[in-house]
């Protein structure tokens, strides 16, 4: 099931700086995005969403994009801090579904 | 800030024992879920439960498996004989009616041994 995929396994950025995530799904059914944020033994921790609706939702440092007729989405983190070393995940929710299906994940590491 | 709790946080069980995973959602969510994620892959949906039903559940939510809302807090998934395969981190999460965002709780790891 590669119905929604994030190709970088890893990223590491400068404190301070931009990071991106990114998330590519192939799903038209799905309407609705989700990203989390996992440390090791913990269950995933709800971050931002957004709606097939909108381009882009903000909410703090957090930013989502979302690119429909390129069945894309990203993750902006600015500026990145420390405690964002973290596994994130993408997730997508289908239209009437409840399920959310997700990615595989990206592990952030923030240099200091 | 209200949590989603889960208990055990290890449960350790011999292949065909019956296991029970706790979880008590956030008390003002609607939808309860439960996820697995076994080591090295993705987090796998397995079923939803609304108004005391399932209503969706994935292709490894098979006769073995059962879920219940007891009482007006706890929510449990009952593997009935396990099987090495279900060794796994299993996540209870809950969300309100009026939003999609589906809030995790930490986790219980089961090994089947």
């Amino acid at each position: 099931d590669q119905q929604v995929k994030q190709n970088s396994p890893s990223l590491s950025v400068q404190e301070g700086r931009i990071s991106i995530l990114n998330c590519d799904y192939t799903n038209s059914m799905f309407d609705y995005f989700l990203w989390y944020k996992k440390y090791p033994a913990e269950g995933p921790t709800f971050l931002i969403s957004i709606s097939s609706i909108k381009d882009k939702n903000e909410d703090g440092r957090f930013t989502v994009f979302l690119n429909k007729s390129a069945k894309h989405l990203s993750l902006h983190i600015v500026p990145s801090q420390p405690g964002d070393s973290a596994v994130y995940f993408c997730a997508a929710r289908g239209f009437g579904n409840e399920k959310l299906t997700f990615g595989t994940g990206t592990r952030l590491t923030i240099i200091p | 800030e209200p949590e989603v709790t889960q208990t055990p946080s290890h449960q350790v069980t011999q292949m065909g024992q019956e296991v029970i995973l706790r979880c008590v959602p956030i008390s003002n969510h609607l939808y309860f879920y439960w996820y697995r994620q076994i080591l090295g892959q993705k987090v796998e949906f397995l079923v939803s439960f609304y108004n005391n039903e399932i209503s969706e559940k994935s292709e490894i939510f098979d006769d073995q498996f059962s879920v219940e809302r007891p009482d007006g807090s706890n929510f449990t998934l009952k593997i009935r004989s396990t099987k090495l395969e279900d060794s796994a981190m299993y996540f209870c999460a809950s969300r309100r009616g009026s939003s999609y965002e589906q809030y995790f709780g930490p986790g219980t790891r089961l090994t089947v041994t």
